[in-house]
């Protein structure tokens, strides 16, 4: 199946820093991608839409202000958070698919955010 | 709206038996139905996916899926259950319109025992 891979698994940042997390599809050209935000012991909540070259689709009561999404290639997704918080750690994935139809979409390995 | 419902938060199943991992969904128009797992600290890697055909769908490391239109349902199961398969296992659905997102429920634990 399609590689999608996600950048840094893991990260610890400093209170009020940025974080920025890279998706990228290494095997084909994604015009869409997704961000979605896991809680532990919770579902994935989608966060927001990506698609290339335009502005992303944020979900409501998602910060569009805090959550950058660039989406600036075929191929790479990056999702910044800004002035981070503790309530913002959180697992963080991004996935990509193939097709507009009926196609399965495929997810990075995760991104775990520790705030502290 | 789209929306997944997995009634077990987890489930025990002995090794060697059968397991069954329970899903239903509601979607408007023709449902893309998926199942996911997802390993600790992992992403999620595709198990199976309904599109259309034959309800009966199998997938990767011995999972199968039967999609039942008249009940919604979408249950993962599986003939004979390893220990290596305790993880957390997501259903998912999209409705057939477009480049919409998946929709997962909430998950569901398995847990198999030796």
């Amino acid at each position: 199946g399609a590689v999608v891979s996600q950048h840094p698994s893991r990260v610890i940042c400093k209170s009020g820093t940025s974080v920025k997390i890279e998706c990228r599809s290494l095997d084909f050209q994604a015009t869409t991608m997704f961000w979605y935000r896991q809680f532990p012991k919770q579902s994935l909540m989608l966060m927001a839409t990506s698609n290339e070259g335009s502005k992303a689709t944020y979900e409501q009561g998602v910060e569009k202000d805090k959550f950058l999404i660039n989406h600036a290639s075929l191929t790479l997704s990056t999702l910044t958070v800004t002035s981070a918080h503790p309530e913002d750690s959180s697992f963080y994935i991004c996935s990509a698919r193939v097709g507009l139809k009926n196609t399965e979409a495929f997810f990075g390995q995760g991104t775990r955010l520790t705030v502290v | 709206a789209q929306s997944v419902a997995q009634p077990e938060d987890q489930v025990n199943v002995a090794e060697g038996n059968p397991l069954t991992v329970k899903c239903t969904y509601s979607v408007s128009g023709n449902p893309y139905l998926f199942w996911y797992v997802q390993y600790p600290n992992r992403g999620l890697q595709f198990l199976l996916k309904y599109i259309t055909g034959d309800n009966l769908v199998k997938g990767s490391y011995g999972f199968e899926a039967e999609f039942n239109k008249s009940q919604t349902s979408f249950h993962l199961k599986k003939p004979s259950a390893l220990v290596s398969d305790s993880a957390l296992y997501f259903c998912a659905v999209r409705d057939n319109s477009g480049n919409t997102p998946l929709v997962f429920g909430k998950g569901t634990r398995l847990s198999v025992i030796a």
